[in-house]
């Protein structure tokens, strides 16, 4: 099946500084989708991105898709202790029902107050 | 948006018996969907249930194993059915709305 490769898979920054992480994948994505899960939570979404070369931002999040269609990043400033968590990056490939969701293995993160 | 429910929350189970899952959205939907999460691991779609018609299952999931239900248009159930530890997941309710997919808080399980 579709696989989405999400980097890294784990980081550890201190509070304030500012985050980065990506997605890419070998096929055509059609949307873009970011989501947040904390402990013991399900995942909620932050962002949704449905063109190539969106840029949207939530807050303190932004997040682009990839002009080729096959990745998108995800950026945080700014960073406080309640954006611990795992971060996802899901999309349904093209061909597959828009309904259908690849997620990638997720970003944790931790930040140091 | 949407708010979904899953009962139980979490639950202990001893292996060969079966659980089932509850979930409530506050709104019609056509589509739900089941996803498992194993521990430390990303989400893998389960199955797709329709309202009126028998679920889909994913490659690598069957019906005897995780029967699903779907009676009506806001609700629907998900057994894991003979369980054993390697069954020891999150399994989380999802739906879709205009593209955006929205999650329960999931159901903890684990076997014993």
């Amino acid at each position: 099946g579709q696989q989405l490769n999400q980097s890294p898979q784990s980081m550890f920054i201190q509070e304030g500084e500012d985050v980065s992480m990506n997605c890419t994948s070998s096929s055509i994505f059609n949307t873009w989708l970011w989501y947040k899960q904390d402990p013991g939570e399900g995942p909620v979404l932050l962002i949704a991105l449905y063109k190539a070369g969106e840029l949207t931002s939530n807050g303190r999040l932004t997040a682009q898709f990839g002009i080729t269609r096959k990745d998108s990043f995800l950026n945080i400033s700014a960073s406080i202790p309640s954006d611990v968590g795992i971060y996802f990056c899901a999309g349904p490939p093209s061909g597959a029902g828009s309904y259908q969701l690849t997620f990638g293995k997720g970003t944790k993160l931790s930040v140091i107050p | 948006s949407a708010v979904i429910s899953q009962k139980p929350s979490r639950d202990i189970c001893q292996r060969g018996t079966s659980l089932t899952i509850q979930c409530q959205v506050d709104s019609q939907v056509t589509m739900m969907f089941w996803y498992r999460q194993q521990p430390g691991q990303s989400l893998t779609l389960i199955a797709t249930a329709n309202q009126g018609s028998e679920a889909t299952y994913e490659s690598g999931f069957v019906i005897d194993k995780f029967p699903i239900s779907r009676p009506n248009l806001t609700f629907s159930t998900l057994t894991v059915s003979n369980m054993s530890p390697e069954d020891s997941s999150i399994y989380l309710c999802s739906v879709s709305l205009n593209t955006e997919a929205f999650f329960g808080q999931g159901t903890r399980l684990t076997v014993v």
